[in-house]
């Protein structure tokens, strides 16, 4: 059973340029959730996806975004880049539904702005 | 709000130590207590969670009992071996009010290194 993809593992950024990271759940997972992880900040939660709805979010300038597709699939989106943005991003995913706070995680897209 | 905290490493411990990880947590609600590890260039991976009070997780000859009354989640394992070193999360998850879904608050992360 394949795992959470995430693409790309790697980037790098200049200051003032977006990305975009993909994640792809779990087959049969409905519900994707994003982390970011700093050095200084640790592990916060983004937010939390389920049938193509954003059901939570957390504490993040809106220059954070991110969508779900149909087939389950979440991509996230970071604007106007600062260099402060530069972390691990990690994907998880779970069934959702209650009871479901299993997460499953990415092994990560690493994003570094310069 | 939520919070978690548990002991800053890092943490050196010989081959077939005793390891003991601190976690303690606020939570307004009932959370479930999770640790996850962190192997060098990976994601998290679960390693083991409790669902309700007095509940042990076990996984690995790792265990942790969640303590409602002195709100903590304490990782331990009787002999660790030079592959547990690793970065070890201690994190809650509760439900967001009316919205059904779940948001993990984690730890600041202790690092293990073991040596042989």
């Amino acid at each position: 059973k394949a795992g959470v993809t995430q693409t790309p593992r790697y980037l790098i950024k200049t200051r003032g340029q977006q990305v975009t990271l993909s994640c792809s759940p779990i087959s049969g997972h409905r519900s994707v959730s994003w982390y970011q992880q700093t050095p200084g900040q640790g592990l916060q939660f983004l937010f939390e996806y389920f049938s193509e709805t954003q059901r939570n979010k957390g504490n993040f300038p809106g220059r954070f975004s991110g969508r779900q597709f149909s087939n389950s699939r979440s991509e996230m989106n970071v604007s106007t880049l600062e260099l402060g943005d530069s972390a691990l991003y990690l994907c998880a995913s779970s069934k959702g539904g209650s009871g479901a706070n299993v997460l499953t995680f990415g092994a990560g897209s690493r994003l570094t702005v310069l | 709000g939520n919070s978690v905290t548990q002991m800053e490493g890092p943490v050196t411990l010989s081959e077939e130590a005793f390891l003991t990880i601190n976690c303690t947590y606020t939570a307004t609600g009932y959370p479930s207590l999770f640790w996850y590890v962190q192997y060098p260039g990976e994601g998290l991976q679960l390693l083991l969670k409790a669902t309700k009070a007095d509940d042990k997780g076990s996984n690995k000859g790792f265990e942790a009992t969640y303590r409602k009354e002195t709100t903590s989640f304490h990782l331990e394992k009787g002999s660790v071996q030079v592959s547990d070193s690793a970065v070890y999360f201690c994190a809650l998850s509760d439900i967001s009010q009316g919205a059904g879904s779940y948001q993990l608050t984690f730890g600041k992360g202790t690092k293990l290194s073991v040596i042989p």
